[in-house]
């Protein structure tokens, strides 16, 4: 059974850069897409980006200036970077493994989350 | 557009069955997915493609389509049914997309 486990830092400063990392375990890693989604407090879930195996990545416009993820094949991990943070980014971090299909419907669904890192900016 | 929209609250009676909109244009290319989050935890995935269940979701949830529209029904909700729920999609630009959640109340 697949598993992701993430890890990193959960207070920052404002201005500082947010890292995290997931960790893939009991499956393959290539063939899929790796996702970040973050939800506030209180809020919504909002897609912040993806990676897939050979590094192609898609980044959600709003944070894409601000937004590196990469990965680690060797380790079967991705991880997240994000820029000159600021209290708006406080939120519970998702990792997430992505598929779809093509067709004359497509359809893509995120079918194994992480646990979720809770990320506090505040000076 | 870029954006699913979602009914912020909905409410059913127990056993009874209740229906869960997302609309927006992104659905005329793309299935919805379908997420139930319960306070404190990750989200789990309820439906996906045409009408699919992944394994060890309950047989009461059924997900359909049309034109602009996706849904996800509970027939026979029960009271652990009460969660938030998100719909999702791609956009014409292969971004991601989540509808601002739905939270459903099992009276």
């Amino acid at each position: 059974q697949v598993q992701l486990q993430q890890w990193g830092a959960g207070l920052l400063k404002p201005s500082e850069t947010l890292s995290l990392t997931c960790a893939v375990y009991g499956g393959s890693f290539s063939g899929y897409y790796w996702s970040w989604i973050r939800q506030p407090p209180g809020k919504g879930l909002e897609w912040i980006g993806e990676i897939n195996h050979s590094g192609s990545t898609n980044y959600n416009p709003s944070l894409k200036s601000r937004v590196t993820i990469s990965v680690d094949t060797s380790k079967n991990q991705f991880s997240l970077k994000l820029s000159s943070v600021t209290a708006a980014d406080t939120a519970v971090y998702y990792c997430a493994r992505g598929r779809g299909s093509g067709g004359s419907v497509a359809y893509y669904y995120m079918d194994v989350w992480g646990k979720g890192t809770t990320v506090t900016v505040s000076s | 557009s870029s954006e699913l929209t979602q009914d912020p609250a909905v409410s059913v009676a127990l056993g009874q069955t209740v229906r869960i909109t997302c609309q927006g244009d992104s659905l005329r290319s793309y299935y919805a997915s379908w997420y139930q989050q319960k306070p404190g935890q990750a989200p789990v995935l309820v439906i996906y493609g045409k009408n699919n269940r992944p394994s060890g979701i309950p047989d009461r949830f059924s997900g359909s389509s049309s034109g602009n529209t996706a849904s996800l029904t509970i027939t026979g909700a029960q009271a652990e049914d009460e969660a938030d729920y998100y719909c999702n999609s791609r956009d014409s630009s292969g971004n991601l997309v989540f509808g601002g959640g739905t939270k459903l109340t099992v009276l």
